[in-house]
């Protein structure tokens, strides 16, 4: 079957930087996606990896291994408003997205 | 760019209400735009797939009868909700894939339905 898993909760604090893991197991792979959504909101895209490697956009960063089935979210000089979910989704062969269930962040001061 | 509207943001209907929500891609053009429920402090649920001018693929466990979906243009696609019930409350989200990223779904900000 197809799986993703993420910690389902992190803690971390302001200023600091925490990093979100994400394994995965699917039937063909098209990218992986980071989402963040905070409580009450829709998803906001955050990231594509589609080759391994290091992807950096301004605070956040995304890392991918394809021959490892693993990626990761870093979020650098945490600031409160960073206190969300973290989704991490792939595309798998037939482009349909496989969600994990997401890392609840809670940054505290 | 890879803007998506709702409408509307909330609905309150009385049980046995059909409820239409529109998700509108704004400056991009849609192939693709897909439907989903979130309850209160659980995962993303897809609902289904729609692709313009076809029948939406629905998951499994989603009643199509129930739930109909109709994608008429490349910028518009609307879910009905008909004969509405309490346990439909929830959190609608629907998200677009199309324009210059065209493997990035980009979410509408979502429809809280409730129904009394």
């Amino acid at each position: 079957g197809q799986n993703i898993d993420q910690p389902t909760e992190m803690t971390a604090t302001e200023g600091a930087i925490v990093q979100i893991n994400c394994t995965y197991q699917t039937s063909g792979f098209n990218g992986l996606f980071w989402y963040q959504q905070h409580a009450g909101e829709a998803p906001t895209f955050l990231s594509y990896n589609v080759l391994d490697g290091l992807e950096e956009k301004g605070r956040f960063s995304s890392f991918l291994s394809r021959s490892k089935g693993y990626s990761y979210l870093l979020l650098k000089e945490l600031q409160m408003k960073d206190s969300a979910s973290y989704l991490c989704a792939v595309m798998d062969s037939n482009y349909q997205l496989i969600w994990g269930a997401g890392t609840k962040l809670i940054i505290k001061p | 760019g890879a803007v998506v509207s709702q409408h509307p943001s909330w609905v309150i209907c009385k049980s046995g209400t059909s409820v239409k929500i529109e998700c509108r891609s704004l400056d991009f053009q849609a192939t693709t735009m897909f439907w989903y429920r979130q309850f209160p402090k659980q995962s993303l649920m897809l609902m289904a797939t729609s692709n313009e001018g076809s029948k939406a693929t629905y998951e499994q466990g989603v009643e199509k009868d129930k739930f109909l979906i109709n994608h008429a243009s490349l910028t518009l696609s609307t879910l009905t909700v008909t004969s509405a019930h309490p346990e439909d409350s929830s959190f609608y989200i629907c998200s677009a894939r199309g324009g210059s990223r065209q493997e990035t779904q980009y979410f509408g900000p979502g429809t809280r339905l409730l129904v009394l």
